[in-house]
This record gives C-alpha cells, structure tokens and sequence, in this order.
C-alpha cells in the first residue's frame, strides 16, 4: 500500500493568513493526488484532483501543487469557512490511501 | 445532479454481518468509467477506502479486510450494496458512498451513515 503522510497534524491560523499543507507519499504517484475538505459532522467535500486542478465550483483561494512524492494544497487567505479538516488521497494504485488529516484550527 | 444516500442498520453486534445500501441518482452505473465506493471513517479518525464497484462490475477492495467485504451492484434499481461479516467493535464508523469518475478521486459523496458495534 502507498502511505500518505500529511503535516502538519494540526494548523493554528488566522482569518486572512496564507496557509500550506503537505502531503508526502511512500513512492512516486506522478499528479495522481486529490484534496477534501472536512467539517465536522459532514461528508468530505472534493477541492482538487490531478494535484493541482481545481473541482468545478471551489474557491480559487485554493490551489495545489506537487508531482511525484510531495504535494501541497495552499489557502491563500483563510476565511472562517475554511476551518476545517483536510485530507489528501492517491489514486495511483489499489487500494487507494488517504493521508490521516490535518485540522485547520483558529488561532 | 448526482445525489447518494447509505441506509443499513445504525447497531450490530460483534460477529454479526453488517448489510449497507448506497441509493443513488443522477448517474447510472451502466455508464462507461463510472465507479461507486464505500469509506469509513472511525469517530475521530481518518478516512479509510474500503471498496470499490465499476459500471463493468470489476471489483477491488481494500487487502486488510479483503477476506471480510463483498461489493455489488444492482443497475436497476440504483444501489450498491457492501456486506462486511463478522463484525467488531473495531468497526464502528461513519460509512459513506461515493461516486468515482474513472475510479480515481471521489467527487459526491453520501451525507454518512454511523454504524455502532457494541453487544
């Protein structure tokens, strides 16, 4: 199985900060790496896929980057609505694998 | 617009077989690169990927409860249905379904359903 490591684990950010989370895989995925975002009591919501294409409807405050073993997904300025849990995921190979998460807390 | 809604019983007991039904609209699972998948996801954990059905009726699972799950499809009617047997506690999650274009990323998802393993 490929493992997904995401960090932080946890984030402490403000409302207007830029924000990097990183995602780092076991071996090479080439772009194969989508981004959700959590919040609590709630189905994940699909933010990213080929690494760095943005799903249709998310806000351009959210972008992504990466290739191979390491990925990023970036809030260019955090807005409340943004506090949440956020996973990354391979589709490289079976069984697809997600990172454990990390939570984007308010400072 | 492609909705999904999981229903099955919200308590089993440990051994027992937990039976799940994903209903779902706005797609069909006859369509070429259409794939629907099962996740769970432990009170305070993280995702997990379970299974996954293509609209050929190609089945993958995860290895470490390959022995456990069975996947199907039932085109008519707009279900797919995940059986996992001998249940424990260990298992108790939120289960969801989604919908997987081309079985990469999942992009609609079911609202969840918690299922409970306790005696």
């Amino acid at each position: 199985d490929i493992q997904m490591t995401q960090s932080p684990s946890t984030l402490s950010a403000s409302v207007g900060d830029r924000v990097t989370i990183t995602c780092r895989a076991s071996q090479s995925i080439s772009n194969w790496l989508a981004w959700y975002q959590q919040k609590l009591g709630k189905a994940p919501k699909f933010l990213i896929y080929d690494a760095s294409s943005l799903e249709s409807g998310v806000s351009s405050r959210f972008s992504g980057s990466g290739s191979g073993t390491e990925f990023t997904l970036t809030i260019s300025s955090l807005q409340p609505d943004d506090f949440a849990t956020y996973y990354c995921q391979q589709y490289n190979s079976y069984p697809r694998t997600f990172g454990q998460g990390t939570k984007v807390e308010i400072k | 617009q492609i909705t999904l809604k999981e229903s099955g019983p919200t308590l089993v007991k440990p051994t027992q077989t937990l039976t799940l039904t994903c209903t779902f609209s706005g797609f069909s699972l006859s369509t070429s690169g259409v794939g629907v998948v099962w996740i769970r996801q432990p009170p305070g954990k993280a995702l997990e990927w379970l299974a996954l059905i293509y609209w050929n009726d190609d089945k993958r699972y995860s290895p470490s409860l390959k022995s456990r799950l069975t996947i199907t499809k039932d085109t008519s009617k707009n279900q797919v249905v995940l059986t996992m047997t001998n249940m424990d506690p260990v298992d108790t999650a939120t289960y969801y379904c989604a919908h997987s274009p081309l079985a990469r990323n999942f992009d609609y998802w079911g609202q969840g359903t918690l299922v409970t393993v306790s005696s």
